[in-house]
């Protein structure tokens, strides 16, 4: 069964501070990484995807992937008090139909 | 505009009583996926499809059933409630390779 960790489970960083975020696949042939954002109470709204090793930024945001460690960080520059969220990692297969989260990240940012 | 809508958007049942939840998409995607997210355990992935007439289990299937009668609609379905499946149900939809698009939840309590 496929599985997706992330870590740390919590993390508190000062507004204007940087937040880095974890995950990895258990699925060697996993091909798709995409990382969401959920505040409380609402749904999760996809945030950024990565398919392919290297890196790739947007605005604040920069996301990694090392294909051949099945592993991709999202890392989040002069975090913001409304960053402060549920970050979740999933992932599929080109051959598969199914999409695995894994457990989040809550991201607090303190003014 | 790419929407998934559930219905309800909240329900309180009696153990034992039948639940339906509904999902309809107008995204015209293939895939479907419903999902439960209890603290502590990020999204679990229930049931999904990848097409009208089809549905597959996914990784915490036990004390639910699916329906795909049509492109646009995929319901998950308690026939005997129980206290355990006390949750939010997240409905989404996609295509293979791209990011599920989530609707706004149902928050569902067995007494």
């Amino acid at each position: 069964q496929q599985k997706v960790q992330q870590s740390p489970e919590s993390l508190i960083v000062p507004e204007g501070g940087m937040a880095s975020l974890n995950c990895t696949s258990s699925d060697r042939n996993v091909d798709y990484f995409w990382w969401y954002r959920q505040h409380s109470g609402k749904s999760p709204k996809m945030l950024m995807s990565i398919f392919s090793n290297g890196e790739k930024e947007e605005g604040r945001f920069t996301v990694h992937l090392n294909k051949a460690s099945l592993h991709t960080s999202l890392h989040i520059r002069d975090s913001q008090p409304s960053d402060s969220a549920l970050y979740l990692c999933a992932a599929s297969t080109t051959n598969a139909y199914k999409v695995i989260f894994g457990k989040g990240t809550h991201l607090h940012v303190l003014p | 505009e790419a929407a998934v809508t559930q219905s309800p958007r909240n329900k309180v049942a009696v153990t034992g009583g039948k639940v339906t939840l509904s999902c309809n998409q107008t995204n015209n995607h293939n895939n479907m996926y419903w999902y439960r997210q209890d603290t502590g355990h990020g999204l679990r992935l229930i049931h999904y499809s990848y097409g009208a007439g089809s549905t597959e289990k996914g990784d915490i299937p036990d004390g639910y059933k699916a329906s795909r009668p049509s492109q646009e609609n995929f319901s998950l379905i308690l026939e005997l409630a129980t206290p355990s499946q006390t949750s939010v149900y997240f409905c989404a939809s996609g295509d293979r390779g791209q990011a599920p698009l989530f609707g706004e939840g149902t928050r569902l309590s067995v007494l």
